[in-house]
């Protein structure tokens, strides 16, 4: 079956360093993969989407690559901020009218 | 402007109840869903609309019944209620054939069921 991994583990960083989330899936020949951001209390946010054939994108202090031979992509937030702490989120679709299925996110925290 | 929006913010009810959860977005989108996300904050889909007609219908109990009035609103009606139901629904709404797909989610209505 389809499965989507993600470091439910908390990721701590000290203010200013790089933030790396891992997404990692299987069973699953995705059409591009999605990138939110969710705080407490509130429905996540979309921050940026990579396509099969795209290896990298970038959005300000934000970067996405994607690696189909590993079936992974990892997220970068450079010189990272206490407000970027929060929980982030890879989903993966097929494209068109296919589900968007999401990972269970990984919790970030700067520490100032 | 609130893109979607949901109400109630919170439910709290009694096992055996019956009650509906509205949804409403102003961005024109054709596409709207419902997500359930547990207390391990595993967000899952429910159920997906197209133009007020169903296009995806996960593993979910027949307890739930979405409405879709028009393709702007997606209601969800829940039957009977149980503590395993307790958890916080997400409304959403997208554009599917759009470059980017990306859902716009509501605020969510946090259910407890006693």
């Amino acid at each position: 079956s389809q499965k989507i991994e993600q470091n439910s583990e908390a990721l701590n960083i000290q203010e200013g360093k790089t933030a790396t989330l891992t997404c990692n899936y299987t069973n699953y020949s995705p059409a591009y993969l999605q990138w939110y951001r969710q705080d407490p209390g509130r429905g996540p946010v979309f921050l940026l989407l990579i396509r099969e054939n795209e290896k990298e994108k970038r959005k300000e202090r934000l970067k996405v690559t994607f690696d189909t031979t590993l079936k992974q992509s990892l997220f970068h937030i450079t010189a990272s901020q206490p407000a970027d702490s929060a929980t982030y989120l890879c989903a993966l679709a097929s494209g068109g009218y296919q589900k968007v299925t999401f990972g269970i996110g990984t919790k970030l925290q700067v520490i100032p | 402007d609130t893109a979607v929006s949901q109400t109630p913010k919170y439910l709290v009810t009694q096992m055996g109840n019956d009650k509906s959860i509205k949804c409403e977005q102003n961005l024109g989108h054709d596409t709207m869903y419902w997500y359930k996300q547990d207390s391990k904050k595993f967000l899952k889909i429910m159920f997906s609309y197209n133009n007020k007609e169903l296009i995806i219908n996960e593993t979910v109990p027949n307890r739930f019944s979405p409405k879709s009035p028009d393709k702007a609103h997606l209601n969800l009606h829940i039957n009977s209620l149980e503590l395993g139901d307790s958890a916080v629904y997400f409304c959403a709404s997208s554009q599917p054939l759009a470059r980017h797909n990306e859902q716009f989610f509501g605020p969510g209505t946090r259910l407890t069921v006693l």
